[in-house]
């Protein structure tokens, strides 16, 4: 089974609508994160959490909102859902454990998200 | 805006070449990463490098950063048709707990 799973996979959706994108993982870290990805800019940081009582607003904030329900569920909003938030979203976990350079991120499989 | 950019933007090659991308940054780092991703799917760490290092090698992966010139290169041997993806390389800032992305290079390695 994945460590990090992503629901939806891919969601199509109208202009105004609220939508949830959902994230698991079994790896038993504490940080996870919220990355979308348009293409040619690679990707870009939307919000990111280092325990449950811990969130932190990232590159590109505006427009979504995030829970953090326990320590292995991270989800994203789309409070009311525009076309230029039309983009591949990517979850992601990491340890936290900047000393010795071990903190590398674990990313789900995304979901494709398109905004009529 | 971008932390690091990587060049080329696209490369191809044929399969047992050796294929070598390049990635900038702009300012002081704890540590680099390079990841791969195949078409649509999610990133997969493939190795770090320390600030205080200088080359790191992991199978057919070279790795060297020169923090002097801001720049990390990644350098596949004897390439495979599998190794067509596309590689992003994510610079830790110093202070920082977040990993910031290039844009990428797109490898194609025809077999």
């Amino acid at each position: 089974d994945a460590d990090v799973t992503q629901t939806p996979r891919n969601r199509i959706t109208k202009t105004g609508k609220r939508i949830m994108l959902e994230c698991s993982q079994t790896k038993g870290h504490d940080r996870m994160y919220w990355y979308r990805q348009d293409p040619g800019l690679g990707l870009r940081l939307i919000y990111y959490s280092f325990d449950v009582k811990d969130i932190n607003k990232g590159e590109i904030s505006d427009g979504y909102s995030v829970s953090r329900q326990a320590q292995a569920k991270f989800s994203l909003s789309l409070e009311s859902a525009i076309p230029n938030q039309t983009a591949l979203y990517f979850c992601a976990t990491s340890t936290g454990v900047v000393a010795g350079g071990r903190d590398t991120q674990y990313f789900g499989p995304g979901t494709r998200l398109t905004v009529l | 805006s971008q932390q690091g950019e990587e060049d080329p933007q696209a490369l191809s090659i044929q399969e047992g070449e050796n294929a070598t991308m390049n990635c900038s940054y702009k300012t002081s780092i704890n540590n680099l990463q390079w990841y791969r991703q195949n078409s649509g799917r999610g990133l997969v760490h493939l190795i770090l490098i320390r600030s205080n290092e200088r080359e790191k090698h992991s199978g057919r992966l070279r790795v060297t950063l020169d923090t002097s010139k801001k720049s990390s290169s990644l350098l596949i041997t004897a390439s495979r048709a599998a190794d067509t993806a596309s590689y992003f390389c994510a610079t830790v800032l110093t202070g920082a707990n977040n990993l910031f992305f290039g844009t990428g290079t797109r490898l194609t390695v025809i077999p």
